[in-house]
């Protein structure tokens, strides 16, 4: 499965779009993107996946670029509930490989 | 639905002594895992369970032994408990392993200290 890089931390305002990047640049082509977050040291919580088309949910949207090599997950309104760790993993859905974490994105969410 | 569960939520342990951390989920969920994850790191597969009867290992699986003898659960035991077991430790099931789909269902974790 290919590696991903995203960002040590980021702040943002709250009620703003909170937008976490991530690159992906070795996805092969069946590789989904998946995004999950951590809060507060709970177990982590699914956010959303997508393949190549943009994607969005009750949680947040995801924008792939056409070239598959990076993409962001958008929150669109981000409220103080939304600090957390966001994770960016791609993977072959139709293989047995597992999830590989990384560090993930160290979102700050601020009044 | 409870979800996932885990027992106990905080554990203590001497070095060497041995102890089986609990999961269940009533989900019906075939797929089944546990993670570790120290400070500030992402999540590390220990062993996974595709079904019943069923298990295999993951990224970092030695210290620990699973079984799977029913769908609803999947206990994880330190076999002799060292301090670089000490960590936080997260139980996870899911439908399936394959498909598109993929959505992991976690646990509150363990939070586990070995002196």
């Amino acid at each position: 499965d290919a590696k991903t890089t995203q960002p040590t931390s980021m702040d943002c305002a709250e009620g703003r779009a909170a937008n976490l990047p991530c690159n992906h640049s070795t996805i092969s082509g069946n590789e989904y993107v998946y995004w999950y977050r951590q809060i507060h040291s709970q177990g982590p919580q699914y956010i959303i996946h997508g393949l190549k088309n943009n994607e969005t949910n009750e949680m947040a949207s995801l924008i792939i670029t056409e070239d598959r090599k990076s993409s962001t997950l958008i929150l669109p309104h981000a409220t103080l509930r939304d600090t957390a760790v966001y994770y960016c993993i791609v993977r072959d859905p139709y293989s047995n490989y597992q999830l590989i974490w990384g560090a993930g994105t160290k979102l700050i969410i601020k009044p | 639905n409870a979800g996932v569960t885990q027992t106990p939520k905080f554990q203590v342990l001497k070095t060497g002594q041995s102890m089986t951390l609990q999961c269940a989920q009533d989900m019906n969920h075939e797929y089944m895992s546990w993670y570790r994850q120290d400070p500030g790191m992402g999540l590390r597969l220990i062993h996974y369970s595709v079904g019943a009867g069923i298990t295999d290992q993951g990224e970092v699986p030695n210290g620990y032994n699973v079984s799977r003898s029913t769908t609803e659960d999947f206990p994880l035991r330190l076999l002799s408990a060292a301090p670089s077991q000490t960590s936080v430790y997260f139980c996870a099931s899911s439908y399936s392993l394959r498909g598109s789909t993929y959505e992991q269902y976690f646990g509150p974790g363990t939070r586990l200290t070995v002196t």
